[in-house]
């Protein structure tokens, strides 16, 4: 499978303050990304899709101005979550698309687990 | 709208005994269809997919799921559970004509010793 490295892995902050999250293909080129965000015994919801070089389209319900995406080139694509507050916890997940050499399945990073004090 | 089913929120089994976890699909076209595993504060990682051919799927650590048309049903299965085993499982369908998935809500597998 694809290697894909996602940093860091663990962040508290204090309200308010940003934080960022990034998300590295190793092995691989990626035109698009996913980030997904996962609550607490809860299902992984699609947040946003980025497309290198272009602006990402967000999903129904995410605020763009809060969850801002960069996807500045084809390995590397970063969230960050603006103004932070104790909502925003929760566990994020990016997935980088290989594009033509997708067979199908999705490779995830390890995740990053967000807790905004 | 493609949706994806996990009946059960968690499933309890003896080491030793195979183990079935379910999941049911909505698709409009071909299903793109998928399981993966996660463990307590990490990604998921891919277990297998059907995408067309055999309706008998084999895939990593030992587990295969079943595609049932006529049942729009995907069960992963594996023939002897073991505790390394327990974990959060995911089904997912793909939509053929975009790259988004849509996950289920997971099922959570426990395997007793």
């Amino acid at each position: 499978g694809a290697v894909v490295s996602q940093h860091p892995s663990w962040v508290i902050c204090k309200s308010g303050t940003s934080v960022k999250i990034e998300c590295r293909s190793l092995d691989f080129q990626a035109t698009t990304m996913f980030w997904y965000r996962q609550f607490p015994k809860q299902s992984l919801m699609l947040m946003a899709t980025s497309n290198e070089g272009s602006k990402a389209t967000y999903e129904q319900g995410v605020e763009k101005d809060k969850f801002l995406i960069n996807h500045a080139s084809l390995t590397l694509s970063t969230l960050t979550v603006t103004s932070a507050h104790p909502e925003d916890s929760s566990f994020y997940i990016c997935s980088p698309d290989p594009g033509g050499r997708n067979t199908g399945e999705l490779f995830f990073g390890e995740g990053s687990r967000l807790t905004v004090l | 709208a493609q949706s994806v089913a996990q009946p059960e929120d968690q499933v309890n089994v003896a080491e030793g005994n195979p183990l079935t976890v379910k999941c049911t699909y909505s698709v409009s076209g071909n299903p793109y269809l998928f399981w993966y595993v996660q463990y307590p504060n990490r990604g998921l990682q891919f277990l297998l997919k059907y995408i067309t051919g055999d309706n008998l799927v084999k895939g990593s650590y030992g587990f295969e799921a079943e595609f049932n048309k006529s049942q729009t049903s995907f069960h992963l299965k594996k023939p002897s559970a073991l505790v390394s085993d327990s974990a959060l499982y995911f089904c997912a369908v793909r939509d053929g004509g975009t790259y988004k998935y849509i996950f289920g809500t997971g099922t959570r597998l426990k395997v007793l010793a």
